[in-house]
Formats: structure tokens, sequence, C-alpha cells
């Protein structure tokens, strides 16, 4: 009955490769995000649907590539991996509440290290 | 430009002594403001928000709009409160910007 779920929960791969991650919520959440932790812990947003509609995508290089096929998954494909892509990187979801989102709540995370 | 500055990254108690977390924030608008912890291999969770005015595991948080604070308090600390705390600011749409987080530590 896991509420927000990430898959894989590590992927190790080489520079240049291309990879995705997976998300799925079943909250009945109408916007879900993808947020970057780097190596100092820092949480950064990168991009937001709702209802399927890219809301967000901040300053993130277009070798990242978000798929929302429907509102409960958001997928993450990355082109041409860099060393300075690895990280973790955690889905949320929230529900909007009179124009503005809810709690956030996160998947456990997927740590991507680029070799 | 919105922006969260938690200035402390690691902090450090005894079990027993009181905590402050400290949170301040950049907005123009009325903010809405939020802690989130990180427990030991569990997920990032909402911990309280400011519009709640309550009281979470003994934590209370004010927001200060005149010194824009919204510092996290609890008057005695316990070993299970460590963990990364963030502190992070809804933007009015759908953006959430957390600060750079705090790790506590409390030793027993």
């Amino acid at each position: 009955d896991t509420a927000v779920s990430q898959t894989p929960k590590y992927l190790v791969t080489q520079m240049g490769n291309d990879k995705s991650i997976k998300c799925e919520q079943n909250l009945g959440h109408d916007t879900m995000y993808w947020y970057k932790q780097d190596s100092k812990k820092f949480l950064k947003i990168m991009f937001s649907y709702n209802n399927k509609e890219l809301i967000i995508n901040e300053t993130v290089p277009n070798r990242f590539s978000p798929k929302s096929p429907d509102k409960a998954h958001l997928n993450l494909h990355i082109n041409s991996l860099e060393l300075g892509d690895s990280a973790v990187y955690f889905c949320a979801s929230s529900q909007e509440r009179g124009g503005r989102p809810g709690e956030l709540f996160f998947g456990e995370g997927s740590r991507l290290t680029v070799l | 430009a919105q922006r969260v500055t938690q200035p402390e990254k690691l902090l450090s108690v005894f079990k027993g002594a009181p905590v402050e977390l400290k949170c301040n924030y950049s907005y123009s608008g009325s903010p809405e403001l939020f802690w989130y912890v990180q427990y030991s291999r569990q997920r990032l969770q909402l911990l309280l928000r400011h519009i709640s005015r309550e009281s979470i595991k003994g934590f209370t948080a004010d927001l200060n709009k005149g010194e824009t604070s919204f510092h996290l308090k609890k008057p005695f600390a316990q070993e299970e409160d460590s963990a990364m705390y963030y502190c992070a600011l809804g933007d009015g749409g759908f953006k959430t910007i957390f600060g750079a987080g705090t790790r506590l530590f409390v030793k027993a």
C-alpha cells in the first residue's frame, strides 16, 4: 500500500548512457513532481505535472525529459548521462487545495550514480 | 527572489536540551511555510505547516513575518529526533522551495 513508489532505488551506469526512473502514486493526487537532491543534501525542484500537464520546468538541461502518461505516473528519462547527474532523485505528489499545493508526499528516492 | 535559508548544516545537542532549528525566508507575498523531516532510512515527510499551528512530536514553529523566520523548536530533545530537517516555502503556486537542510544529532 505504498503511497508514492519509485523504481529503481539504485541505478549505476556509465557516462553517455540513457536511463529512466519511474514513479507511481496511488493517492489519487493531481500533481506530481521530480526533485533532485545533490551530494550536499540540497533539494531542488526539477519538474511538476498537474493533471498530466507540465506546469513547472526549472532550469534543467533538456537531456532530462519528464513524461506523465496519466495522473498517477510521472517518469523521468535522462539522455547522455553526465557525472554531474549523480544524485538522489525524489518523486513526490500532492493534491491541490484552493489553487495551492497541499502536503508533499515523497517516494523513497532513486540514487543515480554515473561512472 | 524566493529563498529559504537554513544557516546551520549540522546541529548537535544533548538529550533533554532545548533545540531550535533556524529558518529564514525571502518572499514578497503571503508565505506558506513547512517543516519536512527525513529520519534515517525513511522517506521525507511533512512534520508541520504554519497554518496548522499545531505541535507535532513536541515540535512547534511560529511564523514571524517581521523577521521573516519560521524557526523549529522543541523544549526537550529526544534521541529519536535525530534526522535531517528541511524548511520549505510554498510560492503561492505549485512550487515548494526547500532550504539546504539541517542535520540534527541528539546525543545520549
